[in-house]
């Protein structure tokens, strides 16, 4: 089956740019989607389609996927951005595949 | 406005079937290019994708759990059912539903998501 691999953790200090990858066989072929989930609440699309933001996420949050390797990219880092991001995407036979997830800490 | 909500027991014993329901709104499951699908969450752990039903009733599953899962809809409740068999204690998550579209040939993202249920397998 197909694997995401996320970093486990990434911090960022305020005002920075956070870049948060997803690695996956061939992943640019692919159409990835990114999660955030804040403590508590359930997850929130913040990119689908590799680089589109749904309505209400800020433009400080974008995204982009070629090769082997998906980045989020989150510029001038808040520290309400503090959560954990996941990637998504659905493989060839049709099923869903999720990344183990990153820790946006900021410092 | 779109919304989701999981409902279902909070407890089950180990070895027994679990019942989800997915009652939404602001969308109709009988749309061409509408899905809902099912994702778990164990307690400080990752997202785990476990079933998803498309508006055609075509129906996907986990490979690790496609023995023990079912999915069923019901268009004219708009409700999306999960049966889980077997539980174990290690099936104690926190359990989402979530709408996805499909725009030409390509999936899109799970968006909205419902506020999650938990449920503890313990006896």
């Amino acid at each position: 089956s197909y694997v995401l691999t996320q970093p486990p953790s990434v911090s960022v200090a305020p005002g920075e740019t956070a870049r948060i990858t997803c690695g996956g066989n061939n992943i640019g072929s692919k159409s990835m989607h990114w999660y955030q989930q804040k403590p508590g609440p359930a997850p929130v699309l913040v990119i689908y389609y590799d680089s589109d933001r749904p309505s209400g996420i800020p433009e400080r949050f974008s995204g982009s996927n070629s090769g082997n390797t998906a980045t989020l990219t989150i510029s001038r880092v808040e520290a309400g951005d503090e959560a954990d991001y996941y990637c998504q995407v659905w493989d060839s036979s049709g099923d869903v595949v999720f990344g183990g997830g990153t820790k946006l800490t900021v410092l | 406005q779109i919304t989701l909500k999981e409902s279902g027991p909070t407890l089950v014993k180990p070895t027994q079937t679990l019942t989800l329901t997915c009652t939404f709104s602001g969308f109709s499951l009988s749309t061409s290019g509408v899905g809902v699908g099912w994702i778990r969450q164990p307690p400080g752990k990752a997202l785990e994708w476990l079933a998803l039903i498309y508006w055609d009733d075509d129906k996907r599953y986990s490979p690790s759990l496609k023995s023990r899962l079912t999915i069923t809809k019901d268009t004219s409740k708009n409700q999306v059912v999960l049966t889980m068999t077997n539980l174990d204690p290690v099936d104690t998550a926190t359990f989402y539903c979530a709408r996805f579209t499909i725009f030409g040939v390509a999936a899109g993202g799970f968006d909205p998501w419902g506020q999650g249920t938990l449920v503890t397998v313990s006896s």
